[in-house]
């Protein structure tokens, strides 16, 4: 168990719809990052926030947009979802950037 | 960006052998190489890494090597067993500006121990 835990582990929703993947930090992590994890894709960054300001963005989409709270953990809200969207989506933390980064079991989102 | 290229993407080995994975990067700036396993089912989990100013990192069966010079750098691992069976993933980390940081990953080698 890394520490990380994401939720909901499973979602299945329509084209078009939006919805919110949930991760909470490590216990101290003061970093999170989100990954989509595709099987032509790899594993791609979105984005990486760092005490509740956004610190390094990757290929995220306009539809996607993400946050972290006071509390540190963090939200990934995806919208108008296509077919495409379907992947696996992983959250990991660090104690800040540059350190060992930990990952979540992942949500796994089927866009139908 | 830094591209990170990593081969073989399928290796099969017996019980008791070794394996050896590789990956370049392109980004001279990446100080930071982790090696992640991915289970089937699981997140990415952190198994070793090594940074810039090491040549050489040793954890039990495995260890790490980087070369800067020729911008790769390798996993070994070393007395296989079944358990060993997964995707390996590595990854380079460049400087940002303060607290800012991304892993950029290769595509995955799939190891598998037969016995």
């Amino acid at each position: 168990d890394s520490g990380v835990t994401q939720t909901p582990k499973h979602l299945i929703t329509a084209t078009g719809q939006r919805v919110t993947l949930r991760c909470s930090p490590r216990s101290g992590d003061l970093s999170v990052y989100w990954y989509q994890q595709s099987l032509d894709q790899g594993l791609q960054f979105l984005i990486q926030y760092y005490n509740g300001e956004e610190r390094a963005k990757g290929n995220i989409l306009e539809r996607f947009s993400a946050q972290q709270f006071p509390d540190l953990h963090s939200e990934l809200n995806l919208s108008s979802l296509e077919l495409g969207d379907s992947a696996l989506y992983f959250c990991a933390s660090s104690v800040r950037g540059w350190t060992e980064a930990f990952f979540g079991q992942g949500t796994r989102l089927t866009v139908v | 960006g830094e591209n990170v290229e990593q081969h073989p993407s399928t290796l099969s080995v017996q019980e008791g052998d070794s394996a050896v994975i590789k990956c370049t990067y392109s980004d001279s700036a990446s100080n930071y190489f982790p090696w992640y396993k991915q289970e089937l089912g699981k997140g990415p989990q952190l198994i070793i890494d090594i940074r810039s100013n090491v040549g050489e990192k040793k954890d039990q069966r495995i260890a790490v090597t980087l070369n800067k010079t020729a911008k790769h750098f390798s996993l070994h691992i070393t007395e296989t067993q079944p358990e060993d069976s997964a995707v390996y993933f590595c990854a380079a980390s460049y400087p940002g500006t303060g607290t800012a940081s991304k892993l950029t990953f290769g595509t995955g080698t799939r190891l598998q121990v037969t016995l």
